[in-house]
């Protein structure tokens, strides 16, 4: 079974629109939570991390996590057409090795 | 300038052959991996290296061997090709480990097997 599950598989949300992933872990050893983003033709780059419960903010994008869940959510307010790209969910243990979930595909709509 | 450099970009090769993915990092980290992409899987974690020291191998096969030559250096050998192994291989590297570290990645390398 997978152990990083994400949520939509695909998004499309119109230019200043919100778009929301959500994921979800089924390994209670992952403590650690990040978002990472890959445009076509590039490699993954880090959006954010959250390691705490609640929100945390970073310019237009909001991340929260629920541990006793081990459920986490990654939401862009004011989308762009250059938010459009693949986002990937990945949790870790305290070993340092990241695991990705399937990734969602966001389409921003001018 | 990309801080990570892999070559080659492309490559096509034919079924039973070897290739030699190269990765330099040029961050001053201490940690290197390799992940695997393909139509069917996301990100798959293969290697982690930490001071040129394999820290987890999360590949079943022995046909994939890292090669750490220098501590910015984390190249793949990868023996008898098969269809199979017909991915994107991403390079990345942290400063420390990947879970409180942001992982940086480089922009791939694309491998065809024919």
């Amino acid at each position: 079974q997978q152990k990083v599950q994400q949520s939509p598989e695909s998004l499309s949300v119109p230019e200043g629109g919100m778009a929301s992933f959500n994921c979800t872990s089924s390994d209670r050893n992952f403590q650690y939570f990040w978002w990472y983003r890959q445009h076509s033709g590039e490699g993954p780059k880090a959006l954010m991390s959250i390691f705490s419960d609640g929100d945390k903010k970073e310019g237009r994008f909001t991340a929260h996590l629920n541990k006793a869940s081990l459920h986490v959510s990654l939401h862009i307010r004011d989308s762009q057409p250059s938010d459009s790209a693949l986002y990937f969910c990945a949790a870790s243990p305290n070993t340092g090795k990241l695991t990705f979930g399937d990734g969602t595909v966001l389409t921003v709509k001018p | 300038d990309p801080k990570i450099i892999q070559k080659p970009k492309y490559l096509v090769a034919v079924t039973g052959s070897e290739k030699i993915l190269i990765c330099e990092q040029y961050l001053g980290h201490n940690a290197m991996y390799w992940y695997r992409q393909s139509a069917k899987k996301p990100l798959e974690f293969m290697f982690s290296y930490s001071y040129q020291k394999l820290m987890d191998n999360q590949t079943a096969s022995s046909r994939f061997q890292p090669q750490s030559s220098k501590k910015n250096h984390l190249d793949l050998q990868i023996t008898a090709l098969k269809p199979d192994d017909s991915a994107t291989y991403f390079c990345a590297s942290s400063q420390g480990t990947a879970n409180t570290g942001q992982l940086y990645f480089g922009e791939g390398s694309k491998l065809t097997v024919l």
